[in-house]
């Protein structure tokens, strides 16, 4: 089946410093991903859909300058967290929808801490 | 709009109890409807799902059945096990590539 592959699993940063975060799909192509950003005890909060090949659309109240997405090809994304602050540490969930049906495959989630 | 609820948690279960957990939906089309399943420190894994109203959805025990008439999504299971402690997610989408919405997660803990 369709895997998507998220990393780095869990990061710990210093505040003021960006940090990557990539997902990949393994067996599929995916022209579009969706980030979340889930708090302890709470619901997936979309934050943006990236599209290849054009900008990433992001929610309202999500910084763009601040959440960086990137969707360089067909089978990888990624959200860069620019200068990091404490209140950004967070679970980030990647996730990609299937082709042939409605579903969605998710990376496995990155913990971020900032410091 | 589109939106999802479901009932708050946390749920604490005896193991082989019955499990119900309740959700119900808003959609401004024919949405296709989805439990995900979230397991400490993982991403969400599909339990199942149905696409059209009266389908039933089944998957390790689990069941639930699409009502269009109630606007409801319920998930239920017969006897719960251990295993089954995790986050469950009641979401849905207007169609394939489209945006999902999840609703708020309902933390279950069974004891033995």
């Amino acid at each position: 089946g369709a895997v998507v592959s998220q990393h780095p699993s869990r990061v710990i940063c210093k505040s003021g410093t960006s940090v990557k975060i990539e997902c990949r799909s393994l067996d599929f192509q995916a022209t579009t991903m969706f980030w979340y950003r889930q708090f302890p005890k709470k619901s997936l909060m979309l934050m943006a859909t990236s599209n290849e090949g054009s900008k990433a659309t992001y929610e309202q109240g999500v910084e763009k300058d601040k959440f960086l997405i990137n969707h360089a090809s067909l089978t990888l994304s990624t959200l860069t967290v620019t200068s990091a602050h404490p209140e950004d540490s967070s679970f980030y969930i990647c996730s990609a929808p299937g082709i042939t049906d409605e579903k969605l495959f998710f990376g496995s989630g990155t913990q971020l801490s900032v410091l | 709009g589109n939106s999802v609820t479901q009932m708050e948690g946390p749920v604490t279960l005896s193991e082989e109890a019955f499990l119900t957990i309740n959700c119900t939906y808003t959609a401004t089309g024919y949405p296709s409807l989805f439990w995900y399943v979230q397991y400490p420190g993982e991403g969400l894994q599909l339990l199942l799902k149905a696409t059209k109203a009266d389908d039933k959805g089944s998957n390790k025990g689990f069941e639930a059945t699409y009502r269009k008439e109630t606007t409801s999504f319920h998930l239920e299971k017969g006897s719960v096990q251990v295993s089954d402690s995790a986050v469950y997610f009641c979401a849905l989408t207007l169609g394939t590539g489209n945006q999902f919405y999840f609703g708020t997660g309902t933390s279950l803990t069974v004891i033995p």
